[in-house]
């Protein structure tokens, strides 16, 4: 597609329960990028996926969140367990060159935990 | 402290005025400098992009960077009311290549 795709859009789901977050970068973008936004706040990182390197996990907030990625195509967040807190906006990213910035982002899910 | 600085505003300023948004950041190692626009419930858009020092400047919008102060600025001139969002400031290193960092974003509002 022309531009980054996320789904789903919303997720409502129970307290406890886990759920999974896909992201189609756009064609040919070796780094993929995935952040939260809680309402009223700025981006915070998450995980950089950045070509055949290996991941920069380095802002994921506890082992209940984990994210793969299939080669330079579509990527999946996994929170399992799922709290309140994790309630949140949750953008991908993508850009053509690892590390040079020019990122170009998807509409977000929104992950409501009830 | 954050690596990256920005005050959250929220600023309103009359249409038609010159507006001014502003980052500072910690880390000398960030040589690519953006600044992205995002509106209500919607993913950020790439407004501008800049690599090291310089101005660059494309239609309204020119992005200042002095990496000597570790400074970078937004100025949007001729500004309008859909001009109005909130704008994040994001860096990212070269060598070796690294996460973006963003700014907790400024509220931007464009009274008519």
């Amino acid at each position: 597609g022309a531009g980054v795709s996320q789904s789903p859009s919303n997720k409502v789901t129970e307290k406890g329960k886990d759920v999974e977050l896909r992201c189609d970068p756009i064609s040919g973008h070796t780094a993929l990028y995935w952040y939260r936004q809680r309402l009223g706040q700025g981006l915070e990182f998450l995980i950089y996926f950045q070509g055949n390197s290996a991941p920069d996990k380095s802002g994921l907030p506890s082992d209940r969140f984990s994210a793969e990625r299939t080669g330079e195509s579509v990527s999946t967040l996994t929170i399992q367990r799922t709290q309140q807190e994790d309630s949140a906006v949750y953008l991908c990213a993508s850009s053509f060159t690892p590390g040079q910035g020019e990122a170009f982002f998807g509409q977000g899910t929104r992950l409501t935990v009830v | 402290q954050k690596e990256v600085e920005q005050d959250p505003g929220p600023l309103s300023v009359p249409e038609g005025a010159i507006v001014s948004l502003n980052c500072t950041y910690s880390n000398s190692a960030f040589q690519y400098f953006m600044w992205y626009r995002q509106y209500s419930r919607k993913g950020p858009e790439l407004l501008m992009y800049t690599y090291s020092s310089g101005n660059k400047e494309d239609g309204r919008f020119t992005a200042q960077v002095d990496k000597s102060s570790k400074y970078i600025s937004l100025f949007i001139r001729d500004s309008q009311p859909s001009d109005s969002a909130t704008y994040l400031c994001a860096m990212s290193a070269r060598n070796p290549a690294s996460k973006i960092i963003f700014g907790s974003g400024t509220r931007l509002s464009i009274r008519p």
